[in-house]
């Protein structure tokens, strides 16, 4: 079976430019997760997706949004792109809920580059 | 401040030698504890997953320990192998629903 897929592997953009990066679960997984890691740190979240509605937010601008499709894949928008808005973008999911004790699968990212 | 604190922050070992690496955390409420592994340019892979009743879990060549009252955890490699090299990722959730803690992350170079 087909992991965790993510779309564009790699990105350049300008600054202002928006862009949307596209996430395909693992088949029969009903929860999608959105991170950001900068280069060297650790990942960090930015949304939660269930069932297509949004459980959980973390601390970033108005400027990201999300969506999940009735298929269970997912959109990650970034408006108004800033330089420190490059980074690798992860997308994990999850079976069942999703909840704090479920494992996560995580696809191998798209790197968004801000010129 | 980052509630979940990796050390050291880098480290060097030769092939077939084992290394710890740490993570502390603060978060609380807690329910479990994660070791990922993540090789360059890509996405985390999980090691192990500990609940607040685990205090020792093994996958392999890799042995996670949890100390919940002291909030410490460690990640053992056995007979350390080339394609060791990656960084490990400490992880602890609890509290607000699906939002997990992330460390920095420990960058490990396995050499011949």
């Amino acid at each position: 079976d087909a992991g965790v897929t993510q779309s564009p592997t790699h990105l350049i953009k300008t600054r202002g430019q928006h862009v949307t990066l596209r996430c395909s679960p693992i088949s029969g997984h009903k929860s999608v997760s959105w991170y950001q890691q900068v280069l060297g740190q650790g990942p960090q979240f930015i949304f939660q997706y269930y069932e297509k509605e949004e459980r959980g937010r973390g601390n970033f601008p108005d400027r990201f949004s999300a969506r999940q499709f009735p298929n269970y894949s997912s959109e990650l928008n970034v408006n108004a792109l800033l330089l420190g808005d490059s980074a690798l973008y992860l997308c994990a999911s999850s079976p069942g809920d999703g909840g704090e004790n479920q494992p996560q699968h995580f696809g191998d990212g798209t790197r968004l580059s801000i010129l | 401040k980052n509630q979940v604190e990796q050390s050291p922050q880098s480290l060097i070992i030769l092939e077939g030698k084992n290394c710890t690496l740490q993570c502390n955390y603060t978060v609380s409420p807690f329910s479990n504890l994660r070791w990922y592994k993540q090789d360059t340019g890509r996405g985390p892979v999980s090691l192990t997953i500990m609940t607040f009743s685990e205090n020792t879990k093994s996958n392999g060549r890799y042995t996670a320990t949890l100390d919940a009252d002291t909030k410490q955890s460690s990640l053992h490699i056995t007979a350390s192998q080339l394609s060791d090299s990656a960084s490990y990722i400490c992880v602890v959730s609890g509290g607000s629903w699906g939002k997990f803690q992330f460390g920095a992350g420990t960058q490990v170079v396995v050499t011949p």
